[in-house]
């Protein structure tokens, strides 16, 4: 079975500074790993994803995360954050084979200050 | 192209009551996931379809939880009968596969038990 552990329950920012929201994984196999955001009172919405290959994946809104396999961490940055980036995020992973069962984090607020 | 439907938005019902949601995944998508989120945790999945048939349902509390896909398209997740700790926001996701592709989340079901 698979485990994801997010860090950081709440990670409080200034407009326009760098921010890291941290996620760290524990398999026996190989994984796929993903990053969404959830804006209050909607659905999750993916921001990144990592299959293979390159280990920096950009994705959207300017959100970057590299994945680390032997410190099995997959790391979340954005150089300078907006007011909108205020959200919830959520770090999920997804073996890559057998069933393909997705595991959550327990999500990150973060939240970005005038 | 329309995005992951759910009904209703919100419900609140009395402990012991039953309850049904309702979720019409994006077209052409085989992989069907009910997702549970309590308040300030991750999504917890409680079933996965993969057409019609169950893929997994190890996290679903089956003495008052039931769900179907029986055409392999939309589908119902009921509670009966419902308990104050189901109180929570009923998340309906799909994807293309199961594996790699990324799931798509509808806007979820707000769900309160007095």
């Amino acid at each position: 079975a698979q485990s994801v552990t997010q860090l950081d329950s709440q990670v409080p920012v200034f407009e326009e500074a760098p921010v890291e929201l941290r996620c760290n994984y524990s398999s026996s196999v190989s994984v796929y790993l993903f990053w969404y955001v959830q804006y209050p009172n909607q659905g999750l919405q993916l921001l990144l994803k990592y299959l293979s290959g390159s280990t920096l994946v950009k994705g959207i809104n300017g959100f970057e995360a590299e994945f680390n396999k032997s410190q099995t961490s997959f790391h979340l940055r954005k150089p300078s954050v907006h007011i909108s980036d205020t959200a919830e995020y959520f770090c999920a992973v997804k073996t890559t084979g057998g069933s393909y069962i997705p595991t959550f984090g327990r999500g990150t607020s973060l939240i970005v200050h005038p | 192209e329309a995005g992951v439907a759910q009904s209703p938005r919100y419900k609140i019902i009395e402990k012991r009551q039953s309850v049904a949601f309702w979720c019409n995944p994006i077209s052409g998508h085989a992989t069907l996931y009910w997702y549970q989120q309590i308040l300030g945790q991750g999504p917890k999945l409680l079933i996965q379809f993969q057409n019609n048939g169950v893929v997994d349902d190890s996290q679903l509390p089956k003495d008052r939880f039931s769900a179907e896909r029986l055409k392999g398209v939309d589908s119902t997740l009921k509670i009966q009968p419902a308990k104050l700790e189901d109180s929570a926001v009923y998340l309906c996701a799909s994807s293309l596969g199961p594996d790699k592709e990324t799931q798509y989340f509808g806007p979820g079901t707000r769900l309160l038990v007095l």
